[in-house]
């Protein structure tokens, strides 16, 4: 069965402080897919990365770095120096190999930036 | 500028009254997506269109339809709307359903339906 645990329910942080959102991943497949989302306040759903099983390099994206590590199954995000727009809910979601339309979600992670 | 739009950004409707969800998309993606968001829960997949191919989920209710008369639009219709059926619908679009590249779904802002 394929399973995404986000155990962080919900992180406050002062804004400026760095903080990494943990997604845990179960999966049988040799051949997935890894996803992070964003979604604001507002609603809409922001596709922040991609990564595929046979790429463990870590990614960087100005702020937002990635961490993906298949001996835990895990692919963490942390953002660095963290602004108020940060504030959202982030999951994290899984997608087989041969299957883009079902996406295995994350319960999500409620980040809150204080001023 | 939007890529995939939906409309309204908020609906109410009563009770049992049939209402209509629309999503449009300029991205000329093949696939699109309905799903249902409740507070603080994950996206739940309702159906999706590969091109008019109709892919309904197993445990998505019967009140729940879909058309896609075209590339760019897609329409979610409740028959009966249930005070259960309040939530966030989103609408998503992917160029492909499967393949090595496996493309993100690329969301619209949603409509937040309410059911007096």
């Amino acid at each position: 069965a394929q399973k995404v645990t986000q155990a962080q329910t919900e992180i406050s942080v002062v804004e400026k402080e760095d903080v990494t959102l943990d997604c845990v991943y179960e999966t049988r497949d040799t051949t997935y897919y890894l996803f992070w989302y964003k979604q604001p306040p507002s609603g809409e759903l922001v596709f922040l990365i991609r990564r595929n099983s046979f790429d463990e390099q870590n990614e960087i994206s100005g702020r937002y770095s990635w961490n993906f590590q298949k001996s835990t199954s895990s692919f963490n995000f942390t953002i660095t120096a963290s602004q108020v727009v940060d504030s959202a809910v982030y999951f994290c979601a899984l997608s087989r190999g041969d299957s883009n339309y079902q996406l295995i979600w994350g319960a999500g992670t409620k980040l809150i930036i204080k001023p | 500028d939007a890529m995939v739009i939906q409309n309204p950004r908020y609906q109410v409707t009563q009770f049992g009254k049939p209402v209509t969800l629309s999503c449009s998309q300029t991205l000329n993606h093949n696939v699109m997506y309905w799903y249902q968001q409740k507070s603080s829960q994950a996206p739940k997949l309702l159906f999706h269109y590969y091109d008019k191919d109709f892919n309904n989920e197993a445990d998505t209710p019967d009140n729940f339809q879909s058309r896609r008369p075209n590339t760019s639009f897609c329409f979610l219709d409740i028959r009966s709307p249930g005070l259960g059926d309040a939530a966030m619908y989103l609408c998503a679009t992917s160029r492909e359903r499967a393949g090595n590249s496996n493309q993100p779904q690329h969301f619209g802002d949603g409509t937040r339906l309410s059911i007096l």
